[in-house]
């Protein structure tokens, strides 16, 4: 009965290739979010959908593409994978957009661009 | 231009004793403060949290304290046990998302 489930929790794959993950949560939230923990450990948002709107989109490359299908997924497609892409990333999702709302995170995919 | 920052990559503190983490920040905007603790291959969990009107909240061996002034905020974790030993994110809330510390990892030693 995981939360907040990513798949999948690693991938290596090569510069220049396209790859997707998948994030879903089953809490019934409304909003969900896409964060990335770079190499010095901060931990950053991307993106934030409440159900299925773009709310928030960081100076993300526009390689970086978020997908919401339904509320309850929230998929991330990465196009001509770079080094620098390298981090582990976390799906997360809270009830409403409001602001003191609790996260819930994922376990974490955590992406090697070699 | 790290809005939100801790200091000490890591601590380490013997069992029994306090663990007092801490989190400097910069923004005055920031309004709600919270505290994720991270197992490994894990995803971070909330931990305890403090409105920007208060100085002080406490959830049991967790004590959270915020000083606006100072633009700093502290968790202290009384008596620590082994296992409390993981890896603790400071977060701060503001226009709708929240702006992340890069962590401290917490070791208790027996």
């Amino acid at each position: 009965d995981t939360a907040v489930s990513q798949t999948p929790k690693y991938l290596v794959t090569q510069m220049g290739n396209d790859k997707s993950i998948k994030c879903e949560q089953n809490l019934g939230h409304d909003t969900m979010y896409w964060y990335k923990q770079d190499s010095k450990k901060f931990l950053k948002i991307m993106f934030s959908y409440n159900n299925k709107e773009l709310i928030i989109n960081e100076t993300v490359p526009n390689r970086f593409s978020p997908k919401s299908p339904d509320k309850a997924h929230l998929n991330l497609h990465i196009n001509s994978l770079e080094l620098g892409d390298s981090a582990v990333y976390f799906c997360a999702s809270t009830p409403t957009s409001g602001s003191t709302d609790t996260q819930y995170f994922g376990p974490g995919t955590r992406l090697t661009v070699l | 231009d790290q809005q939100v920052k801790q200091n000490s990559p890591s601590l380490s503190v013997q069992e029994g004793r306090i663990s007092i983490l801490n989190c400097d920040y910069t923004n005055s905007m920031f309004d709600y403060f919270l505290w994720y603790k991270k197992y490994p291959a894990e995803g971070p969990t909330f931990l305890i949290s403090i409105s920007s009107i208060k100085d002080k909240n406490e959830d049991g061996r967790f004590t959270v304290f915020l000083n606006k002034s100072a633009k700093h905020l502290s968790l202290h974790i009384v008596p620590s046990q082994p296992g409390d030993s993981a890896v603790y994110f400071c977060a701060a809330r503001g226009a709708q998302k929240l702006v992340f510390g890069q962590g401290t990892r917490l070791t208790i030693n027996p």
